[in-house]
C-alpha cells in the first residue's frame, strides 16, 4: 500500500476565518520550534518561533503555542487571507546543534 | 533582505550523469545547508558546510557531496544520477547560532 509519508494533511478554511495548524515533535531536548511557510514555486519562509521556556509567542495575525506536556505544537493564524494559503512546515532546533528537524508539512487552502 | 540563489529552477538529467547543483548567497552567512524535499516527508538534511572547506554529512548524505571553495558558495554534487534521486532540492544558509535559517528557491531535478 501507499506510505503514509506520501499525504499531506490539508486543512481547507473559509476567508476571514481563524486557522490552527497542529504539529507534533519528537525531541524533549529541542531548543527552539520554528515555523516556516512555503508558498507554490518558493522556499520556505520564516513565520515565528518559539523558545522552550515559553508558552505562546504572538506576532503579527499569527500565535504559536507550545505544550511540552504532549510534545505539540500549534500555529494559529488570525483572519486567514487568500494569500495564506501555502504548506506550512513546524521545525525544531535541538539544543546546541545547527539542525533543524522538519515535519512533513500542512496544506493550508483558503477558500474565498 | 538576506538573498540565497540556485543555479536551476527547473534540471533533467539521466541517470549516470554527474550533475551540480548551485548556491549563493549575499549576507556573509557561515552556515549553508542543502536538503532535499519530497511530498509529504518534509525537508531532510543532507550536507551542512559550516566555514569554507567545512562539511558535515546530513541525515541524508549517501549519493551526494558538496564542495565550499568560496564563504557564498555551496554547491552539491550528484556523481551519478540516480532515479530515486528525483526531488525539489533547497539550500538555505544561516549565521552560527541562528536557528532561522533562508532558503532558496529550490531546484526541482528530475533523473530519467
Amino acid at each position: 500500500g501507499e506510505s503514509v509519508g506520501l499525504h499531506l494533511p490539508t486543512l481547507s478554511v473559509q476567508e476571514g476565518d481563524n486557522s490552527i495548524i497542529n504539529c507534533a515533535y519528537s525531541n524533549s531536548a529541542s531548543d527552539y520550534f520554528i515555523w516556516y511557510k512555503q508558498e507554490s514555486g518558493k522556499g520556505p519562509q520564516f513565520i515565528i518561533d518559539i523558545r522552550s521556556n515559553m508558552d505562546k509567542r504572538q506576532g503579527q495575525r499569527v500565535t504559536v503555542l507550545l505544550n511540552k506536556t504532549v510534545k505539540h505544537l500549534s500555529l494559529q493564524i488570525a483572519a486567514t487571507q487568500p494569500g495564506d494559503s501555502a504548506v506550512y512546515f513546524c521545525a525544531e532546533n535541538p539544543a546546541s546543534s545547527y539542525k533543524l528537524i522538519f515535519g512533513s508539512g500542512t496544506r493550508l487552502l483558503v477558500r474565498p | 533582505d538576506v538573498k540565497v540563489t540556485q543555479s536551476s529552477r527547473y534540471l533533467v538529467k539521466r541517470t549516470g550523469e554527474k550533475v551540480f547543483l548551485e548556491c549563493v548567497q549575499d549576507m556573509d552567512h557561515e552556515n549553508m545547508f542543502w536538503y532535499r524535499q519530497d511530498p509529504g516527508l518534509g525537508l531532510r538534511l543532507i550536507y551542512f558546510s559550516y566555514d569554507v572547506k567545512m562539511k558535515e554529512k546530513g541525515d541524508i548524505p549517501e549519493g551526494y557531496s558538496v564542495s565550499r571553495e568560496k564563504k557564498e558558495r555551496f554547491s552539491l554534487i550528484l556523481e551519478s544520477a540516480s532515479t530515486n534521486q528525483t526531488s525539489m532540492y533547497l539550500c538555505a544558509s544561516s549565521f552560527p547560532g541562528d536557528h532561522e535559517q533562508y532558503f532558496g528557491p529550490g531546484t526541482r531535478l528530475t533523473v530519467t
